[in-house]
């Protein structure tokens, strides 16, 4: 069965440092694995994905997320965070075969302090 | 952009009643899809839905729910007898191809009382 590990429900950075979000993951055969924000009372935004292809993945408003299949793992970084990018995070993955669904984490709720 | 639109955006019911929560998708996208989330918690996925049939479904869409895409815009999702713990907020989400990001809709937030 697919699963996410978000391992910490919460991320406190200063505004300018790097930020990391981890995630790791578990599913048969090759992964899809995306990342989704969430803003108070918002619906999911997409971030980025990892398909195939280069394992370092760039996406929207300065997001990145390296793809290690021997860690079996997906972190969500910036190299520098803002005060704006404070919101809910969600990684997520689904196997590449047949209409297997796409399975969530629980989110890591990412605090940015001035 | 074009983006996924819910309504209504807030439901409130009284437990045994049957409720009705609409989407409508992107125009040119196949799959379509319902999450739910109970407050606090993780996105849990309801429902697949191509080529107008369910392709698949998990544990928690059993018989009180069911989903149409009645008139090629419009997607549904009924409940047709709510329970207190179907209080959660929905989302309705789609996409071109299923190996691809799935947009998401801003959600309905159902309360049954």
């Amino acid at each position: 069965a697919q699963s996410v590990a978000q391992p910490e429900d919460q991320v406190n950075v200063a505004e300018g440092n790097p930020l990391t979000v981890k995630c790791t993951y578990s599913v048969s055969g090759n992964p899809y694995l995306f990342w989704y924000v969430q803003y108070p009372n918002r619906g999911l935004q997409f971030l980025l994905k990892y398909i195939t292809g280069d394992n370092l993945v760039k996406g929207s408003y300065g997001f990145e997320a390296e793809f290690n299949k021997s860690q079996t793992s997906f972190h969500l970084k910036k190299p520098s965070a803002l005060v704006s990018d404070s919101a809910l995070y969600f990684c997520a993955v689904r196997g590449n075969s047949g209409n297997t669904p796409l399975v969530f984490g629980k989110g890591t709720r990412l605090s940015v302090i001035a | 952009e074009p983006e996924v639109t819910q309504t209504p955006s807030h439901q409130v019911t009284q437990m045994g009643q049957e409720v009705i929560l609409r989407c409508v998708p992107i125009s040119n996208h196949l799959y379509f899809y319902w999450y739910r989330q109970i407050l606090g918690q993780k996105v849990e996925f309801l429902v697949s839905f191509y080529n107008n049939e369910i392709s698949e479904k998990s544990e928690i869409f059993d018989d009180q729910f069911s989903v149409e895409r009645p008139d090629g815009s419009n997607f549904t999702l009924k409940i047709r007898s709510t329970k207190l713990e179907d209080s959660a907020m929905y989302f309705c989400a789609s996409t071109t191809d299923r190996r691809n990001e799935q947009f998401f809709g801003p959600g309905t937030r159902l309360t049954v009382l």
